[in-house]
């Protein structure tokens, strides 16, 4: 079925580990995001890619990277992951429109990522 | 990005139409309003979007006024599984910023058999 995946649903790890959490998305969209939930702080911009190759920061980068070789996948790592970093992640893609704009984004089901 | 102001909660009869208000006074001319809604441990779930005309699909309608200060989406036969909260966005549809969709707290909905 076509739409947006991310894997794997539920991770435990430890702290100083590194772990890559994966999406993948079947519209060909040219943008992707990654975003975590936190309580008390809502969703907040980790990276985007508005292309393969290109990406940016958002809000919160830090401890993240990111890439993406091909338009459908944009697998986000904690290179050394920390007990802050325990958050729910979402991925999101959306299309582009016009030259500059893109549309609504739609969302996976989000990785629970619980670090120990 | 312009900020939106949400009543925290609001109840509605099980196919009754629910209402939910949103505030943006500080809308600019280039900014979109969207709605998005996120049920219990699944992620966001666009629902419509919009720039001055009202809008409408298979899910909801969405009132804009004219001045563009507020609109209300609009949920015509509530059913039980639109139980969620749901977020009005204000986002510009392109340049600097616009990539970033601001989540506020959103206004619980709670449809009641």
């Amino acid at each position: 079925d076509a739409g947006i995946t991310q894997s794997p649903r539920y991770k435990i790890t430890e702290t100083g580990r590194q772990v890559t959490l994966m999406c993948h998305q079947t519209w060909s969209h040219s943008y992707m995001f990654w975003y975590r939930q936190d309580l008390g702080h809502g969703l907040r911009l980790i990276y985007y890619s508005a292309a393969a190759d290109i990406t940016d920061k958002g809000e919160v980068p830090d401890g993240y990277v990111v890439s993406r070789s091909k338009t459908e996948n944009f697998p986000l790592t904690l290179e050394s992951a920390t007990r802050s970093q325990t958050s729910v992640y979402f991925c999101a893609s959306s299309p582009r429109t016009g030259s500059t704009g893109f549309g609504p984004q739609h969302f996976g089901d989000g990785t629970r990522l619980s670090i120990l | 990005d312009a900020k939106t102001t949400q009543p925290p909660s609001m109840d509605c009869a099980e196919g009754r139409a629910a209402n939910l208000p949103c505030n943006h006074s500080t809308i600019s001319g280039n900014e979109y309003v969207y709605w998005y809604r996120q049920i219990h441990s699944q992620g966001p779930q666009y629902i419509i979007h919009g720039l001055k005309n009202n809008e409408t699909n298979e899910m909801a309608s969405l009132i804009i006024t004219e001045d563009r200060k507020s609109s209300t989406l609009i949920l015509p036969h509530a059913t039980l599984r639109d139980t969620a909260v749901y977020y009005c966005i204000v986002r510009a549809g392109s340049g600097a910023g616009s990539y970033q969709l601001t989540f506020g707290k959103g206004t619980k909905l709670s449809v009641i058999p």
